[in-house]
């Protein structure tokens, strides 16, 4: 079946350094991808989705391209900031009959020291 | 974005009580959609609905029940919680609207803790 692999953390940086989560995923059709941000003590919140392959998405600093040769969908952002600590989920939609489910990968947790 | 409101935040109950946890939606999502997590690792579906009266068991068994009475609202419900019960409940809802439909959104969760 459909499943999301992502590095295992916790991953820790310095503020100002560059970031990238991996996720990859096998899945037998054609997925939207997704990054969710998990604050402490919060639910989930949806970082950036991608539809496609070759999409970019993109939101608060935060990118992330669908790559259908790689399947692959690598989080980025180019300078952390210590509010970016958080647990990040990496996850795919997995049609089931006419509706669609979330296959999730196991979250990375993220530490940035200032 | 859905607006998605779980009660309680937090809850601390003694073996055997039952309890029931709340989840409302104001975006008139059909799909609902309760999760088990612990704390920062991985997210467990225990339960789903796709419309008023259907109710489905997810990929992890779990002692709790749902209902689905009216689009909005989301209950679940344990007849007698105990210590491995102990967790945090997040529910989710989805669009039935064409290019959503595949996009959760979430609750910001309940903390049970059971002694």
């Amino acid at each position: 079946g459909d499943s999301v692999t992502q590095m295992e953390g916790p991953v820790t940086l310095s503020e100002e350094a560059f970031l990238t989560i991996n996720c990859t995923y096998t899945a037998t059709g054609y997925p939207s991808l997704f990054w969710y941000v998990q604050y402490p003590g919060e639910g989930l919140q949806l970082l950036l989705k991608a539809t496609k392959a070759d999409d970019k998405g993109s939101n608060k600093g935060f990118e992330a391209t669908y790559r259908k040769e790689t399947t692959s969908f690598h989080l980025e952002k180019g300078s952390v900031q210590v509010s970016d600590s958080a647990v990040y989920f990496c996850a795919l939609s997995d049609r089931v009959d006419s509706n669609y489910q979330l296959i999730w990968g196991a979250g990375t947790k993220l530490i940035i020291k200032p | 974005e859905a607006d998605i409101y779980q009660t309680p935040r937090y809850l601390v109950i003694g073996t055997g009580k039952k309890i029931t946890l709340e989840c409302s939606q104001t975006m008139g999502h059909d799909k609902m959609y309760w999760y088990q997590q612990d704390p920062g690792m991985e997210l467990h579906l225990i339960h789903y609905s796709y419309g008023v009266n259907s109710t489905e068991k997810g990929d992890l068994s779990s002692e709790s029940t749902v209902s689905r009475i009216r689009t909005e609202h989301f209950p679940l419900t344990l007849e007698s919680a105990r210590p491995s019960h102990t967790s945090q409940y997040l529910c989710a809802s989805s669009s039935d609207r064409f290019p959503s439909t595949d996009t959760q959104y979430f609750g910001p969760g309940t903390r049970l803790t059971v002694l």
